[in-house]
């Protein structure tokens, strides 16, 4: 059974605190991606990874870095949290190619508070 | 650009009535398109995709869904819901190409009254 796990559910942080959210897969994709969900505001791309240490910005990159230095690991940094990051963040992952590759695994999310 | 619209926010239904969904989505080319269930706490499922062929797709759980080009829509319906089916429904489009990720709309709850 495939698999993308996220490793924490619930985090909270301070204000200017380094945050790392990790995401690991199990399925030997090339493509990981970083969207947070906010209500009303559905699922917005972060940054994505078509492979080891390549990084591509999404919509939101202001205030993320990503690390992927695994083909396995994906990493969020928020390199000083603020409280306007306060979210939830989700993780994917899918297999490189076209048309019947395009399907996207998702993890259970980690809900931060920055407080 | 692409874009995925999702009309309504929240709906309501009575256990045991049918259901449907609205999506609209904008891109030039032929679209992949897919409906993914997230229930409260959880990530996001896949329902179902459709990326060519027959334009009427079963999913798991009993969903379906109809590819209307000439509406730029995919609707998602369900004969009978049931009070597990409430959680948010995510339609989204994926552009055709490598390297790209899928663009959603932005949700809709479903509520489910006994």
């Amino acid at each position: 059974d495939v698999k993308v796990t996220q490793s924490s559910r619930y985090l909270v942080k301070r204000t200017g605190e380094k945050v790392f959210l990790e995401c690991v897969q199990d399925m030997d994709h090339e493509n990981m991606f970083w969207y947070r969900q906010d209500p009303g505001l559905g699922l917005r791309l972060i940054y994505f990874s078509y492979d080891v240490k390549m990084k591509e910005k999404g919509d939101i990159p202001e205030g993320y870095s990503v690390s992927r230095e695994k083909k396995e690991r994906f990493s969020l940094i928020l390199e000083s949290a603020s409280t306007n990051q306060t979210s939830m963040y989700l993780c994917a992952s899918r297999k490189s190619g076209l048309a019947g590759s395009l399907e996207q695994y998702f993890g259970p999310g980690t809900r931060l508070t920055v407080t | 650009a692409q874009s995925v619209t999702q009309p309504d926010i929240h709906i309501t239904v009575s256990e045991g009535a049918s259901l449907e969904l609205r999506c609209n989505y904008s891109y030039g080319a032929t679209p992949y398109l897919f409906w993914y269930v997230q229930s409260p706490g959880q990530g996001l499922q896949l329902l179902l995709k459709y990326f060519s062929g027959d334009t009427l797709v079963q999913g798991i759980k009993g969903f379906e869904a109809e590819f209307k080009r000439s509406q730029s829509s995919f609707n998602l319906r369900k004969p009978s819901v049931h009070w597990s089916d409430a959680a948010e429904y995510f339609c989204a489009v994926a552009p055709n190409q490598a390297g790209t990720a899928l663009i959603f709309g932005k949700g809709t709850t479903l509520s489910v009254s006994s």
